[in-house]
């Protein structure tokens, strides 16, 4: 157990709309990072929020974007979504920018 | 750009056996390098991190080494057993602390 917990587990959509998936990490991690898995291939790093502010981001479009709140908790919101964007997404918190502990991610279909 | 490679994409032992995943990347600028394991469908676990000054580092079973001048980490997995049937993830860390991931060595042992 890696004390993240990530909500919804599963989601199914279609294409156009507009998803928010949620992230709780433990107290005093004030580092967290989104990252995007397809099927079959390692993660990718979506975008990484220390303190409240976007700390870093990849190679994502703007209609990916995130928040984090003071009470560790963290979203990924996805606007006019495509049928490449199904995929499982991970947190993953970090009370130091160091080790990184990941969430079990939400899996996201978009039909 | 970052880039990881993890060599074979997929292997196959009978139990018992020792075996080696590869990992290569292409920018020794990293800052750390982890070693994670995904069950089907889950979230990562992390294995072993070892720092950049490091040349390996040990849990139970499980050994890994970088040489970061040359750009390549080995993970050790000794005695292998069924349990040990997973996914296994390659990451560097660079100033940024994002990670970049490979696309993953599937292990199966069979029993």
């Amino acid at each position: 157990e890696t004390g993240v917990t990530q909500s919804p587990t599963h989601l199914i959509k279609t294409r156009g709309q507009q998803v928010t998936l949620r992230c709780s990490s433990q107290s005093g991690h004030n580092t967290v990072s989104w990252y995007q898995q397809a099927l079959g291939q390692g993660p990718q790093f979506i975008f990484q929020y220390y303190r409240e502010e976007e700390n870093g981001r990849g190679n994502f479009p703007p209609r990916f974007s995130g928040l984090q709140f003071p009470n560790y908790s963290s979203e990924l919101n996805v606007n006019a979504l495509e049928l490449d964007d199904s995929a499982l997404y991970l947190c993953a918190s970090s009370p130091s920018q160091e080790t990184q502990y990941f969430g079990p991610g939400t899996r996201l279909l978009v039909l | 750009k970052q880039e990881v490679t993890q060599i074979p994409a997929a292997l196959s032992v009978p139990e018992g056996e020792n075996l080696v995943l590869n990992c290569s990347f292409t920018d020794s600028a990293i800052y750390n390098l982890q070693w994670f394991r995904q069950d089907p469908g889950k979230g990562l676990t992390s294995l072993l991190l070892i720092q950049s000054s490091q040349r390996e580092q040990t849990s139970g079973r499980l050994n890994a080494s970088l040489d970061k001048s040359s750009g390549r980490s080995t993970l050790y997995i000794a005695a292998s057993q069924p349990g040990d049937s997973a996914t296994y993830l390659c990451a560097v860390s660079g100033s940024a602390r994002q990670l970049t991931f490979g696309s993953g060595t599937q292990l199966t042992v069979l029993p």
